[in-house]
């Protein structure tokens, strides 16, 4: 069965310290993986996308690896800012349609303490 | 910033209303989609579509309906509301592009969503 799994499913930081976020998935044919970014009571923004050959993408302070022979993602945030604080997803897509069908995880609850 | 726009973004209403909710893009994208979520759980497809006269069922079952006449607009209607239809309908529209590693991916953009609430 094609899942995707987050952990932590909740997580507290303070203002200015590191965190990473984890992404298993069962997913096959895997075509891609995404992270997107949801505050509260808007839409998800994505932040980095990776295909299969690619291992690591970064954006600003935001930092994706991915392995596809263990089927894992992280996320890494740098020196966190309060606007951080946000529901962050992991979503893959398999290759097994023209649709390219996407699984999406629950999400990670991060926030942000000053 | 995506150009996708949802309204209303909150609605409450009474059980057996018939409701639309509208979701329109000013990118030009072919392809477009509507999601519930609950909070804390992931989202669900519900409805999608390739272009203009192109709708199809999702993951989910609903009980809503849609459709696509003009490429920028997808509106979503429930002909009766029911409490069970409490939820946060997103909107999302993708373009079809070429990564740097040489991969074609299928980017979404979401809109703000709707939050909906059936008394």
């Amino acid at each position: 069965k094609n899942q995707v799994e987050q952990s932590p499913q909740s997580l507290i930081i303070l203002e200015g310290k590191n965190c990473t976020l984890q992404c298993n998935y069962t997913v096959s044919p895997f075509s891609n993986l995404r992270w997107y970014k949801q505050d509260t009571g808007r839409g998800p923004v994505s932040l980095t996308i990776m295909t299969f050959s690619e291992n690591t993408k970064s954006n600003g302070r935001y930092t994706a690896t991915l392995d596809a022979d263990t089927k894992q993602s992280s996320l890494h945030i740098t020196a966190s800012q309060l606007s951080d604080s946000a529901s962050y997803i992991c979503v893959v897509s398999d290759r097994g349609s023209t649709l390219g069908r996407l699984y999406f995880g629950r999400g990670t609850q991060l926030t942000v303490w000053p | 910033e995506a150009d996708i726009y949802q309204t209303p973004r909150y609605l409450v209403i009474g059980t057996g209303k018939k409701i639309t909710l509208e979701c329109s893009q000013t990118m030009g994208h072919d392809k477009m989609y509507w999601y519930q979520q609950d909070p804390g759980m992931e989202l669900h497809l519900i409805h999608y579509s390739y272009g203009v006269n192109s709708t199809e069922k999702g993951d989910l079952s609903s009980e809503s309906t849609v459709s696509r006449i003009r490429t920028e607009h997808f509106p979503l209607t429930l002909e009766s509301a029911r409490p069970s239809h409490t939820s946060q309908y997103l909107c999302a529209s993708s373009e079809l592009r070429s990564e740097t590693s040489g991969g074609r991916t299928d980017t979404q953009y979401f809109g703000p969503g709707t939050r909906l609430t059936v008394l």
